[in-house]
Order: C-alpha cells, then structure tokens, then sequence
C-alpha cells in the first residue's frame, strides 16, 4: 500500500529560525512530489513540485529535496517568519497516474 | 492565468437532503480535475477524478458522486447527505498527460460542508 508519512506533525518555532519539514513515502516509483500550504479554512497553495528526474527545487526561502532511493523528501524554510505559520502539506504521485496521496501535514506556527 | 473556482463557500445541510457542489476552471483546456475531501482530523482523500467530460473514476465507495458536463465544469452531488459527509471539500486541476507539463495539481478555495 502506497502511503505518505510528514513528521513532525506539529512545530513551534521563534521567527528567525531555519526549518527541516520531513516527507517519507512508501514506493520509490514515484511520478512527482509536490509540496502544498494550507492556512485554517483554506485551500491548498502549491509550494514547489519536484518530479521524479530532479533531486530539489527551490522558490526564495524554500528549498525541496528528494531522495528516492529512500523514500524521503524534505522541505527546508531559511529565516521562518510568523507569516510562515501554516500546515505544510506532503503529497506523492506515485509512477503513471495523476492521484496524489498526501501526508497528514505538519502544522507550523512560528511566534515572533 | 489558470483560476479555479468553487461555490458555495459554506454550506449547512439537513440530513437526508440532496448536495451539490461546483467546480469551475478558467484559462485552460481539457484539464484533468479532481474532487478531494478533507474530514476533521483526517487527511485529504481523493474521492473522484476526471480525464474529460462525461469521464468520471471513482476512488472511494460512498454516498456521494460526480459529473463532469462540461470540459471545465465539475460537479459533486448527492441524493441524500449523511452525517459523515460533514468536512472540507476541495477541487483541483492539473495540465492533462502529454502537454509536457509536470502534471502539478492546482487547487480550489474548498467548500465547507456541514451535515447536521
């Protein structure tokens, strides 16, 4: 059974902090990874995507990484900010199909 | 630019009544789309997707269902709405196979439902 684990499931941080978010999944026949935010009652924001080929991605104070040989991913936020506080959302979509099976989440607050 | 859209926003049913749900998606052709649902203290599941209109896969045994009238139109529904329907119900598309894209899903404001 393909399944998606994000450890630690909930962080407080002071602002200032650099941040280590972990993504582990199950099958190494992964198609892509995308990282999402999600704020109380919202939708879901699209971070960064990493497909299959690539080893990381980065967007400003984001960097993503992919491992497959052992099923980890990880998302690195330089100089967390209050404005960071969010649930950092994991998702896979494992080898030739478009269904995404996501992580739990870490829920992130960072205090000033 | 891609928007999707989804309405209501908010949504408080009786038991037993009848659902429906919209999806709309703009600045783009034969997306794939997708339904999820988000329950309290659970994660999201993947309930349908959609490769075109009238092409609907079901990945969850359940009281509920979609339809897809138009190319970028997708519908939730249901005849009669129980308890455990309650929860945050989100829409998302993503570029179809074979456009070269890297098939990121991109996703809605979300509707959220509340059974009583």
């Amino acid at each position: 059974k393909q399944e998606v684990t994000q450890i630690p499931a909930a962080l407080s941080v002071p602002e200032g902090e650099n941040l280590v978010l972990n993504c582990s999944f199950t099958d190494s026949a992964i198609y892509n990874l995308q990282w999402f935010r999600q704020d109380p009652g919202k939708g879901l924001t699209s971070l960064l995507l990493i497909q299959s080929s690539q080893r990381e991605q980065t967007s400003g104070r984001l960097n993503a990484s992919l491992d497959k040989s052992s099923g980890r991913s990880t998302l690195y936020i330089a100089a967390s900010q209050p404005g960071d506080s969010a649930t950092y959302l994991c998702a896979v979509a494992f080898y030739n199909t478009d269904k995404l099976i996501f992580g739990t989440g870490t829920r992130l607050q960072v205090f000033p | 630019s891609q928007t999707i859209h989804q309405w209501p926003a908010t949504l408080v049913q009786p038991v037993g009544s009848p659902l429906s749900l919209e999806c709309t998606v703009e600045g783009t052709s034969n997306p794939n789309l997708y339904w999820y649902r988000q329950a309290a203290g659970r994660g999201l599941q993947l309930l349908f997707y959609s490769v075109g209109i009238g092409q609907i896969s079901s990945e969850v045994p359940q009281n509920l269902s979609a339809s897809r009238p138009q190319d970028r139109q997708f519908i939730l529904s249901s005849k009669k709405l129980l308890l455990s329907d309650s929860g945050f119900y989100l829409c998302a598309w993503s570029a179809p196979p074979g456009t070269g894209g890297a098939r990121e899903q991109f996703f809605g404001p979300g509707t959220r439902l509340t059974v009583l």
